[in-house]
């Protein structure tokens, strides 16, 4: 069964910092992964879909790599604003549902 | 162009009870599947409707059941409520089955008294 782990599950960053989120899983025969973001109480926002075949994926100040065949991803932000503060979620797709890890919360500082 | 909508926002059941939540897809999505939230279990797979059949079941016992519709329209039923079934409700639809991303509806806050 595939298990996702995300580190930090927390995460408080002074505005203006970049910062790395991470992300693992323990089988490596996938065909997408996906990142989201949460905020409290509320439905998930998709953020970066990266198919198996790629490395990374950019929207603005996002950038997501994935290393299948070590079984990671990172999430990286950019110049971090006081509106990023959310849980974000990655999600492993092995063709039959979608396998989530339990999130990093991030606050950043204004 | 519509997002993923889910009907109602909000609902509050007594224990045995029985529950029906709704999800429309994106326009032309044929895909829909349904995950259920909560504090300590995180989010985990209920199941997955593509062209009106189920093609994907996770662990969760029979008292939860769907059925997608030919509009490609889904609801979730959950029968014989127990506290423990309070939780978030997110449905999610995709162009296709199997190897497609995913766009999530607001979700239904579910609170069993």
């Amino acid at each position: 069964k595939q298990e996702v782990t995300q580190i930090p599950a927390a995460l408080s960053v002074p505005e203006g910092e970049n910062l790395v989120l991470n992300c693992s899983f323990t089988d490596s025969a996938i065909y997408n992964l996906q990142w989201f973001r949460q905020d409290p109480g509320k439905g998930l926002t998709s953020l970066l879909l990266i198919q198996s075949s790629q490395r990374e994926q950019t929207s603005g100040r996002l950038n997501a790599s994935l290393d299948k065949s070590s079984g990671r991803s990172t999430l990286y932000i950019a110049a971090s604003q006081p509106g990023d503060s959310a849980t974000y979620l990655c999600a492993v797709n092995t063709g039959n549902q979608f396998y989530f890890g339990t999130g990093t919360s991030l606050t950043v500082i204004p | 162009k519509a997002g993923v909508t889910q009907t109602p926002r909000y609902l509050i059941k007594t224990r045995g009870q029985q529950v029906t939540l709704s999800c429309s897809p994106i326009s032309g999505h044929r895909s829909v599947s349904w995950y259920q939230q909560t504090p300590g279990q995180g989010l985990q797979f209920l199941f997955e409707y593509f062209s009106e059949t189920q093609r994907n079941k996770g662990n969760f016992p029979g008292r939860f059941s769907g059925r997608q519709f030919s509009n490609s329209r889904s609801e979730m039923n959950v029968s014989t409520l127990e506290l423990g079934d309070s939780a978030l409700y997110l449905c999610a639809s995709s162009p296709g089955a199997g190897g497609y991303g995913y766009t999530f509806g607001s979700g239904t806050r579910l609170t069993v008294v």
